[in-house]
């Protein structure tokens, strides 16, 4: 099992490009989420999925998008990127809902100049 | 606001002593409480969690003990070693809702 699975590991975007960082699990969670990490904050929860089709906002989901169309993926996508969204994104995925274990991707280091 | 707040940016120990890492949170609501550990340039693993039912909960080295009470948990760490050395998330959460402390970067020091 190659786990959560996140592209690109780097980008660099200027304000106002679009992108989508893309994220891939292999173990058949139904739940999926989409954290980022800024330093002192800790890690925020973006967005969620609880399976195929249903998703939902997390604790700061303005200027992202994103979709569930397969079990296995779950794409986030930045419509107009700003410097505020610079941060480090993970994508992570559970068995067991959003309130249990998780098991996190390795991260995308995103910069917006 | 932050409801989940770890005080401590970081903690050195010696190698073979305890090592205690706290965190404290303000949303009554939260049922369940879980402790990461993160090294450099990887995702977040998970290492030890318990339930709001509970007060402590045990997976050999690592202990958490859970005071509803006065709204805090610990991790405690024993005996430490270097491959410890690492950034420690507290998280707590209820119904899809997980909310992660700033996290406590732990030198163990041989």
């Amino acid at each position: 099992n190659a786990g959560v699975t996140q592209t690109p590991k780097f980008q660099v975007l200027k304000t106002g490009q679009s992108m989508t960082l893309q994220c891939a699990q292999d173990m058949n969670h139904e739940y999926m989420s989409w954290y980022r990490q800024d330093p002192g904050m800790g890690l925020r929860l973006i967005h969620y999925s609880v399976g195929a089709g249903i998703t939902d906002q997390g604790e700061v989901p303005n200027g992202y998008n994103v979709s569930r169309s397969t079990t296995e993926d779950f794409p986030l996508r930045l419509l107009s990127a700003a410097p505020s969204q610079t941060s480090v994104y993970f994508c992570a995925s559970s068995n067991s809902g959003g309130s249990y274990e998780q098991y996190f991707g390795p991260g995308t280091r995103l910069t917006v100049t | 606001d932050q409801q989940v707040k770890q005080n401590s940016p970081s903690l050195s120990v010696q190698e073979g002593r305890i090592s205690i890492l706290n965190c404290d949170y303000t949303n009554s609501m939260f049922d369940y409480f879980l402790w990461y550990k993160k090294y450099p340039a990887e995702g977040p693993t998970f290492l030890i969690s318990i339930s709001s039912i509970k007060d402590k909960n045990e997976d050999g080295r690592f202990t958490v003990f859970l005071n509803k009470s006065a709204k805090h948990l610990s991790l405690h760490i024993v005996p430490s070693q270097p491959g410890d050395s690492a950034v420690y998330f507290c998280a707590a959460s209820t119904y899809n809702d997980m909310r992660f402390g700033a996290g406590t970067r732990l030198t163990v020091k041989p």
